[in-house]
């Protein structure tokens, strides 16, 4: 496809459990992201990656939330021993230039809804 | 803190009336202003992009304005139509900051 696609939509877990979120950016994107957005409220950054490397995950709310793009194209977001908190809607994006080339617009998937009980 | 503030409350107008949202932000100075518009159960969609040094941008129904002086960016949807609802979200895309969004909701 010619978008940003991301599986499950839907992924409820219980707490405690593991969960992986895949991303797959537009073919030849450079910059990838992932947010979270919580309900009524906008995207919240957690972290970025320029081809493989992830240069920034200032975001990321503590050490159960990892990200990996080892290819430099498909990206995954973990989130071990998941707590009630973690349910959101989490979002990834892709730009086709680095991050700091500000004038390109990012692309958004429609997002994975994390729900746990 | 850098922030975005968008109003929170729901905007409610009547269809061909020109809708106008509010970007304040604080604590920094911006270069880009990034505008989105998001429905719900789906991902945000980039609609314009503004520079400081950009008074206006103009896409067809669509006006953007950044004013330095006040800190603040204007979002004009002109002869608006139902099919304008939705979230429409303000962006710095070098910090990465998004708004909450404010909802628009254009009654036929």
């Amino acid at each position: 496809g010619a978008g940003v696609s991301q599986s499950p939509r839907y992924k409820v877990a219980k707490r405690g459990q593991d969960v992986a979120l895949r991303c797959d950016p537009i073919s030849g994107h450079v910059s990838l992201f992932w947010y979270q957005q919580a309900l009524g409220q906008g995207p919240e950054f957690l972290t970025y990656f320029q081809n493989e490397a992830q240069l920034d995950k200032s975001g990321l709310p503590s050490d159960r939330f990892f990200a990996e793009r080892p290819e430099g194209s498909v990206s995954t977001l973990k989130i071990q021993r998941t707590q009630q908190e973690d349910s959101a809607v989490y979002l990834c994006a892709s730009s086709l230039e680095q991050r700091s080339r500000v004038s390109q617009p990012q692309h958004f998937g429609d997002g994975t809804r994390l729900s746990i009980l | 803190s850098q922030k975005i503030e968008q109003n929170s409350e729901a905007l409610n107008i009547q269809e061909g009336k020109t809708a106008t949202l509010t970007c304040n932000y604080t604590n920094y100075s911006p270069a880009y202003l990034q505008w989105y518009r998001q429905d719900p159960g789906r991902g945000p969609v980039f609609l314009l992009l503004i520079r400081e040094n950009e008074k206006e941008k103009r896409k067809e129904r669509l006006k953007v304005t950044f004013d330095t002086t006040l800190k603040q960016s204007l979002f004009h949807i002109t002869a608006s139509q139902p099919a304008d609802s939705a979230t429409y979200l303000c962006a710095s895309p070098f910090k990465t900051i998004f708004g909450a969004g404010t909802r628009l909701f254009v009654k036929a």
